[in-house]
């Protein structure tokens, strides 16, 4: 159980255009995702805490209007990547949690590649 | 920031057990410590995690010590599938929201040696 899917694995898109990322947790509900983003040898770095029905909550020095995250249900966030630039080429990571001390469950990730 | 500290790296020899440390001393006391591994171009799987007693499961042992400002993570017989970052968590409040997030911090990368 707990599985999280992060559509699509991998993405090119040209200078400028914007580019959705969607995660989906399969056979539980999320009250709460995470979108992270990982650069190559580096850890993961959080950049938005996202709750069903609300607004999400962007950690410091993340420009939330260039990354739209909507989180419309329980089992569903997308984050949407506007107006890309090659530096925002990255690895990003989703995951989701259940109320409880369950470990959170992460999606398998998306590769952006901006050109 | 990350409320866990781990060595950048280590190796073990294959068929060997992995002890992978970490020290989470201002862990307050009802906090879990979870642990995970990303394996290169993957989301982190996760692996364990425990409060104060020592827990195992099919992958690894997780030993806490008594006071609980650190623990180890125990890969009782390393294969190359193993080699992966490795990240102790303990998660952090998220303020707006009420809830907790992982800040992850470095992790060890554990290279399994044939």
């Amino acid at each position: 159980g707990a599985v999280v899917s992060q559509h699509p694995s991998r993405v090119i898109c040209k200078s400028g255009t914007s580019v959705k990322i969607e995660c989906r947790s399969l056979d539980f509900q999320a009250t709460t995702m995470f979108w992270y983003r990982q650069f190559p040898k580096q850890s993961l770095m959080l950049m938005a805490t996202s709750n069903e029905g609300s607004k999400a909550t962007y950690e410091q020095g993340v420009e939330k209007d260039k990354f739209l995250i909507n989180h419309a249900s329980l089992t569903l966030s997308t984050l949407t990547v506007t107006s890309a630039h090659p530096e925002d080429s990255s690895f990003y990571i989703c995951s989701a949690t259940r109320t409880g001390n369950y470990g959170y469950t992460f999606g398998s990730g998306t590769r952006l590649t901006v050109v | 920031d990350a409320k866990t500290t781990q060595p950048t790296s280590m190796d073990c020899a294959e068929g060997r057990a992995a002890n992978l440390p970490c020290n989470h001393s201002t862990i307050s006391g009802n906090e879990y410590v979870y642990w995970y591994r990303q394996i290169h171009s993957q989301g982190p799987q996760y692996i364990i995690h425990g409060l104060k007693n020592n827990e195992t499961n099919e992958m690894a042992s997780l030993i806490i010590t008594e006071d609980r400002k650190s623990s180890t993570l125990i890969l009782p017989h390393a294969t190359l599938r193993d080699t992966a970052v490795y990240y102790c968590i303990v998660r952090v409040p998220e303020r707006t929201s009420g809830t907790y997030k992982y800040i992850f911090g470095t992790g060890t990368r554990l290279k399994v040696l044939a």
